[in-house]
């Protein structure tokens, strides 16, 4: 079955930048889909199509595709920011049937 | 503006069923496709399964094949998520969420229900 891959933690202070990736095969010829999630919380959609930025999500929220590897980047992270973040997408045009990434962690120190 | 109001926390013995309710509203109801995705204790999210309420026909992830079935209730613009066959790792908060698309191309799962917690025990 097809996997997403995403490190299971990454850490910054405030201020400094966050990137967070997803890799997969099919990646170069499918979008990816970012959520946040915290404690408590349901998700929230802050990246489509890849680099696509929902009304509402904060700026310093962008993605970034490269080949098999889609990244999150948060720049000037805040403490609110600490989340978990998952990456989504599908290996086929043809079957509905969507993957998330095992999720990051992301901390502010 | 749009939202999903989910049934309440449910507490099943190994072997038994459960089914999770869905209801949209302030929003246009069958077009959109709802998706089931799921939270298991130190897991990600998985997506288990969606129907577009319009069509009726439901699409599930190869691993809950058999096991699951989702409906919709154009009628009360609910969904209806019924998982059988519980076993002690199916203990997870259960989430709908709706998928908006621009044509024929997918946007995301852009508002969400807000978790059922399904304990088996």
């Amino acid at each position: 079955s097809y996997e997403l891959t995403q490190p299971p933690s990454v850490s910054v202070s405030p201020g400094q930048t966050a990137r967070i990736t997803c890799s997969g095969d099919a990646l170069p010829q499918q979008y990816a889909y970012w959520y946040q999630r915290k404690p408590g919380q349901a998700p929230v959609l802050i990246i489509f199509k890849d680099v696509q930025r929902p009304a509402g999500i904060p700026e310093r929220f962008s993605g970034s595709t490269s080949g098999t590897t889609v990244t999150l980047t948060i720049s000037g992270v805040q403490a609110e920011d600490e989340a978990d973040y998952y990456c989504q997408s599908t290996d086929s045009n043809d079957s509905y049937e969507w993957v998330f990434g095992g999720g990051t962690k992301l901390t502010v120190l | 503006q749009v939202r999903l109001v989910q049934s309440g926390t449910e507490m099943k013995r190994p072997g038994s069923s459960v089914r999770v309710s869905c209801r949209a509203s302030g929003g246009t109801f069958s077009v959109n496709a709802i998706s089931w995705i799921r939270l298991a204790p130190g897991q990600g999210l998985e997506w288990m399964g969606g129907v577009i309420p319009a069509s009726g026909a439901p699409t599930y992830a190869k691993k809950f094949q058999g096991r699951l079935t989702v409906t919709a209730d154009e009628s009360t613009t609910t969904v209806y998520m019924e998982l059988r066959s519980l076993r002690i790792d199916d203990t997870a908060v259960y989430y709908c969420a709706r998928e908006v698309a621009t044509g024929t191309e997918y946007d995301g799962m852009d508002v969400w229900g807000q978790g059922t917690m399904v304990n088996v025990s």
